[in-house]
């Protein structure tokens, strides 16, 4: 069975301060990882995406990680925003029964961002 | 607005009725997807249509849902006899598809369509 786990469940940070979430995966066979971001009563918005042969991708103040061989991904938010309180879910696409990929999303990671 | 739009946004219903969700998806895009959502929690798949074709559906899926895209563009989204733990919200996402089966677009989710089952 596919599976997606995050952690921390959830995180508390000061304004300014950096954090990393982390990604775990039982998805095979594997096609690409994404990270959204998730407001609250909103639908997730995309931030970046990770495919098989990519260790690193940054996008502005968001860097995404991923090991493949470990299955792990991680997001590094560098010098947060209040604006940056939200959920950020992992997703992963792997093959579903009938053949076709289908993206799994983690729980998320619910971050408070503290002035 | 050519993002995904979902209607209605709120539902409240009493348990044993019926509720029908609608989505209309990016217009060139070729894939849709339903998840359900409950609070603290991720997105859990439902269903997955490919233009009108409907290619996977989850276990989630009981008999009392069911899901179409006749035209392959608008899809909606039956509970039939709805019970309490239904309650949750309903998210529709589109994507445009990519060739072969592999999957690397980018879902654009809609704003949800929140059902609270009494």
């Amino acid at each position: 069975k596919n599976q997606v786990e995050q952690s921390p469940q959830s995180l508390i940070i000061l304004e300014g301060k950096n954090c990393t979430l982390q990604c775990n995966y039982t998805v095979s066979p594997f096609s690409n990882l994404r990270w959204y971001k998730q407001d609250t009563g909103r639908g997730p918005v995309s931030l970046t995406i990770m495919t098989f042969s990519e260790n690193t991708k940054s996008n502005g103040r968001y860097t995404a990680t991923l090991d493949a061989d470990t299955k792990q991904s991680s997001l590094h938010i560098t010098a947060s925003q209040l604006s940056d309180s939200a959920s950020y879910i992992c997703v992963v696409s792997g093959q579903a029964s009938g053949g076709s990929y289908i993206p799994t999303f983690g729980r998320g990671t619910s971050l408070i961002v503290h002035p | 607005d050519t993002g995904v739009s979902q209607d209605p946004r709120h539902k409240i219903t009493k348990r044993g009725q019926n509720v029908t969700f609608r989505c209309d998806p990016i217009s060139e895009h070729n894939r849709l997807y339903w998840y359900r959502q409950t609070l603290g929690q991720g997105p859990e798949f439902l269903t997955y249509f490919q233009n009108e074709a409907q290619l996977e559906k989850s276990r989630l899926l009981s008999d009392r849902f069911s899901a179409e895209r006749p035209k392959g563009s608008f899809s909606t989204l039956e509970i039939q006899r709805t019970e309490q733990g239904d309650s949750a919200m309903y998210l529709c996402a589109s994507s445009r598809g990519t060739s072969g089966s592999l999957h690397t677009g980018e879902l654009f989710f809609g704003e949800g369509s929140r059902l609270t089952v009494l």
